[in-house]
């Protein structure tokens, strides 16, 4: 399968601070990135949706001015958590995919897990 | 919008034995797809399954096989011969056909297969 690379796997930031994510398709164009966060023994969230050249659509309730995505290339999206807090502390999960209609298989970054501090 | 529960929260199994997990879905879509994902401690979310709403034959992989009843909005996954490796989360989830492969998750079943 295509592979999807997630950096980094494992962050600390200190509170006040601002972190960046990013997520690669290496193999294929993704005109479609997810961002998803996942809290401790539950399921993925999703954050917001990212297509190639324009503004993200963010799920009810996420802050976008706190999320900050840029989705410039069809290859590399980015989640950048801005004035981060302890309570922004999770794993963070990239998704990427082709958005063909008879291609629906949707390609998972390994995760990064946020520790703010 | 659409929902997906997964009803049972933990699962265990005995090593070699067989196990099922269920997911049931509400939509008032008639074109979609469903899938099982695991994600192991490494909390790498891995494919496990496919199915296709228009497609009555159940899929299979392996020792992996849902059984899909339309009419019902249920889609189990059944896991034969349960090895040490399968111990994971697994998530149930929904995606809309022509919706852009958005993916709706259920709450996820963690299943621990026991030597």
């Amino acid at each position: 399968g295509a592979v999807v690379s997630q950096h980094p796997s494992r962050v600390i930031c200190k509170s006040g601070t601002s972190v960046k994510i990013e997520c690669r398709s290496l193999d294929f164009q993704a005109t479609t990135m997810f961002w998803y966060r996942q809290f401790p023994k539950q399921s993925l969230m999703l954050m917001a949706t990212s297509n190639e050249g324009s503004k993200a659509t963010y799920e009810q309730g996420v802050e976008k001015d706190k999320f900050l995505i840029n989705h410039a290339s069809l290859t590399l999206s980015t989640l950048t958590v801005t004035s981060a807090h302890p309570e922004d502390s999770s794993f963070y999960i990239c998704s990427a995919t082709t958005g063909e209609v008879m291609n629906t298989e949707a390609f998972f970054g390994q995760g990064t897990r946020l520790t703010v501090v | 919008a659409q929902t997906v529960t997964q009803s049972q929260p933990e699962m265990s199994v005995q090593e070699a034995e067989t196990v099922t997990l269920s997911c049931t879905y509400d939509t008032s879509e008639n074109n979609y797809y469903l899938f099982w994902y695991k994600q192991p401690p490494s909390r790498q979310m891995i494919l496990v399954i496919r199915q296709e709403a228009y497609k009555q034959q159940n899929a299979t992989e392996n020792r992996f096989s849902v059984n899909f009843q339309k009419a019902a909005k249920s889609f189990s996954l059944k896991i034969s011969d349960s090895q040490l490796g399968d111990t994971a989360m697994y998530f149930c989830a929904f995606m809309r056909r022509n919706a852009g492969n958005m993916l709706t998750f259920g709450g996820g079943t963690r299943l621990m297969v026991k030597p």
